[in-house]
């Protein structure tokens, strides 16, 4: 099925080590996205990336890192991992405005990290 | 400001009734307001949107009420079924070009009692 893959689906990290969450999308979207989701909290944007070889900050970028060497790879890195980072993480991606007003964003059914 | 405000934070319907969640904004650039619904282990996905020259916009029995002047617009669930139980998002898009993206609201954690 079409849709947006993140893998893994659950991992734990020891504080201070380092991993990748991949995320790939088979809709032959522009732009995508990472989240974390944390209770009370809502969806905060980390990184997005509006084209292949393009990446951008967004609210809570600290602690992370981003790659965009495909167009339908967005790979998010924690290259020292904090009990902090610990949260669920969830890639989206989407066509370009306007047009991603009629479709919204694709979320993948997200990624559980829990650094000790 | 770049912030949708949304309330309850978690709300409790019995089956049959009607599930009301707020949002509020204060970004008058925004134009764009879309609802999304997200199942335990899943990821949030698109339920219903609205633009702000509508004030009401109906799909099922899913409503988005909007009040331009008040700056405010919530979701109607009406007939609550305990499979509408999910956490809800209301979000906000500035406007169609490049660098807006969508704003999240805090989300709203829906328990519909069977």
């Amino acid at each position: 099925n079409a849709g947006v893959t993140q893998t893994p689906k659950f991992r734990v990290l020891k504080t201070g080590q380092s991993m990748t969450l991949l995320c790939a999308q088979d809709m032959n979207h522009e732009y995508m996205y990472w989240y974390r989701q944390d209770p009370g909290m809502g969806l905060r944007l980390i990184h997005y990336s509006v084209g292949e070889g393009t990446t951008a900050k967004g609210e809570v970028p600290d602690g992370y890192n981003v790659s965009r060497l495909k167009k339908q790879n967005f790979l998010l890195g924690l290259e020292s991992a904090a009990p902090s980072q610990t949260s669920v993480y969830f890639c989206a991606s989407s066509y370009p405005p306007p047009r991603d007003r009629s479709y919204g964003y694709t979320f993948g059914s997200g990624t559980r990290l829990t650094v000790v | 400001q770049q912030q949708v405000k949304q309330s309850p934070q978690s709300l409790i319907v019995q089956k049959g009734g009607i599930s009301i969640i707020n949002c509020a904004y204060e970004n008058t650039a925004f134009d764009y307001f879309p609802w999304y619904q997200q199942f335990p282990g899943k990821g949030p996905a698109l339920l219903i949107a609205i633009r702000p020259d509508v004030s009401e916009k109906k799909e099922g029995r899913f409503t988005i009420s909007f009040n331009k002047s008040a700056k405010q617009f919530s979701l109607h669930i009406m007939d609550s079924q305990p499979g509408d139980s999910a956490t809800y998002f209301c979000a906000a898009s500035p406007r169609a070009n490049r660098d807006d993206k969508i704003i999240f609201g805090k989300g709203t954690r829906l328990h519909i009692l069977p």
